[in-house]
């Protein structure tokens, strides 16, 4: 079945370790979206891709980055700088940047220990 | 500025009955796209239902309506008979053009809990 995948579903990081969320869709979708939730918040845009090879800051991207060679695949690096990183992340895709409505994975929960 | 603003930060209704989940917006775009989304306690966001800013009817799926006020800038999601499922976080979202790019704003969400 077509869909988006988002792995780990739970991940555990040490003080100043960078780490990496996947997320894959086989959706054939041209956009793609990593958001950022926090306990009782709505979700908040960190980064988000219209094509293959560019990619554009959202709302609150400092201390994250991320990559897009490929049309299936988003990932999400949380990086040493981000000062609070323990949240629930949800990746997300639409047909294209200009409309429709956009199809979640099930998130990753990460936690810094 | 633009911006998505859910009041209620929690809900409660009886099952099967309507409740009604406010939304209000704020855009000085003419064309946009107007989203409510459910998430459960596993965490994933389901689709509910979508109104186009050019959209004459409000648009129903199911058992979920939207009221689309375009005058008030409202976009309530009304749950018809409400069932022990429907117990989750509801969001309203809006897509909007922002930097040269399309993207979606999130309200905070309400909590909706339905009680037998």
């Amino acid at each position: 079945d077509g869909g988006i995948t988002q792995s780990p579903k739970y991940l555990f990081r040490k003080e100043g370790q960078n780490v990496t969320l996947s997320c894959e869709q086989n959706l054939n979708h041209d956009a793609m979206y990593w958001y950022r939730q926090d306990p009782g918040q709505g979700l908040r845009l960190i980064y988000y891709s219209q094509i293959v090879n560019d990619f554009q800051k959202g709302d609150i991207a400092e201390g994250y980055s991320v990559s897009r060679e490929k049309k299936e695949s988003f990932p999400l690096t949380v990086t040493s700088a981000q000062k609070n990183p323990t949240a629930f992340y949800l990746c997300a895709s639409s047909m294209s940047g200009t409309g429709g409505e956009l199809f979640f994975g099930e998130g990753s929960r990460l936690t810094v220990l | 500025a633009q911006k998505i603003t859910q009041t209620q930060p929690g809900m409660f209704v009886q099952e099967k009955e309507a409740v009604t989940l406010d939304c209000t917006y704020d855009t000085s775009d003419p064309s946009y796209g107007l989203f409510w989304y459910k998430q459960p306690s596993s965490g994933e966001m389901i689709f509910l239902i979508y109104q186009g800013s050019y959209d004459q009817q409000n648009a129903t799926e199911g058992r979920y309506s939207l009221n689309f006020q375009k005058a008030r800038k409202s976009a309530n999601l009304v749950i018809s008979a409400s069932q022990l499922g429907d117990s989750a976080m509801y969001f309203c979202a809006m897509r909007a053009f922002s930097g040269g790019y399309n993207k979606l704003i999130f309200g905070a969400g309400t909590r909706l809990a339905v009680h037998p």
